[in-house]
């Protein structure tokens, strides 16, 4: 089955300390996403990328950083300078503009 | 800045009636309109979506309507049952040479049983 995998689905983070988030998707998406959801609130755009090897920031991108080496493949590193990371992050992916994001079922952050 | 944002922060709803569910935009470079439904816990899922030469398009149980006058966008669910309740979001796709989508605050619809 294609789909959009998030892992893991739980981590936590230690002050100080670099961590990242992976997202894989088997669905043949050039763009994907990443968003941060707060609790009881909407979906805040982190990063995007269209096209592997380029990414744009989004609304959110501060001690945020990312990467697209792969088509298949968007990890976000969530770093030291992002001082709030407690939070529930979504990535998303979709084959082009006017068709809906597909997404995967998220990574729950937390500080230790 | 420009924003999407939703009108109602918790909507309740007994079961077979049908629900409504509002969002505002105020980006009029926003070309394609999409509504997601998100249960707990999960990422969202795709419900319906418009483009911004429709007016008005339906699926099953559910209709979308785009009113570009006054940037208004809304969501009809038939018939509400028990396994609608969750937390509705809009996104807008904003007209341009990136892929920017950008979401609602959400409504969290409560069905009654």
């Amino acid at each position: 089955d294609g789909g959009i995998t998030q892992s893991p689905k739980y981590l936590f983070r230690k002050e100080g300390q670099n961590v990242t988030l992976s997202c894989e998707q088997n669905l043949n998406h050039d763009a994907m996403y990443w968003y941060r959801q707060d609790p009881g609130q909407g979906l805040r755009l982190i990063y995007y990328s269209q096209i592997v090897n380029d990414f744009q920031k989004g609304d959110i991108a501060e001690g945020y950083s990312v990467s697209r080496e792969k088509k298949e493949s968007f990890p976000l590193t969530v770093t030291s300078a992002q001082k709030n990371p407690t939070a529930f992050y979504l990535c998303a992916s979709r084959r082009q503009a006017h068709q809906p994001q597909h997404f995967g079922d998220g990574t729950r952050l937390s500080i230790l | 800045g420009e924003s999407v944002g939703l009108h109602l922060p918790t909507l309740s709803v007994q079961e077979g009636d049908n629900s409504i569910i509002n969002c505002a935009y105020s980006n009029s470079a926003s070309d394609y309109f999409i509504w997601y439904k998100q249960e707990s816990g999960k990422g969202p899922q795709f419900i319906i979506d418009i483009r911004s030469n429709m007016d008005k398009r339906q699926g099953q149980r559910v209709t979308v309507l785009l009113n570009k006058t006054v940037k208004h966008l809304s969501l009809q669910i038939a018939a509400t049952q028990p396994g609608d309740s969750a937390v509705y979001f809009c996104a807008e796709n904003i007209r341009g040479g990136y892929q920017k989508v950008t979401f609602g605050t959400g409504t969290k619809l409560q069905v009654i049983p």
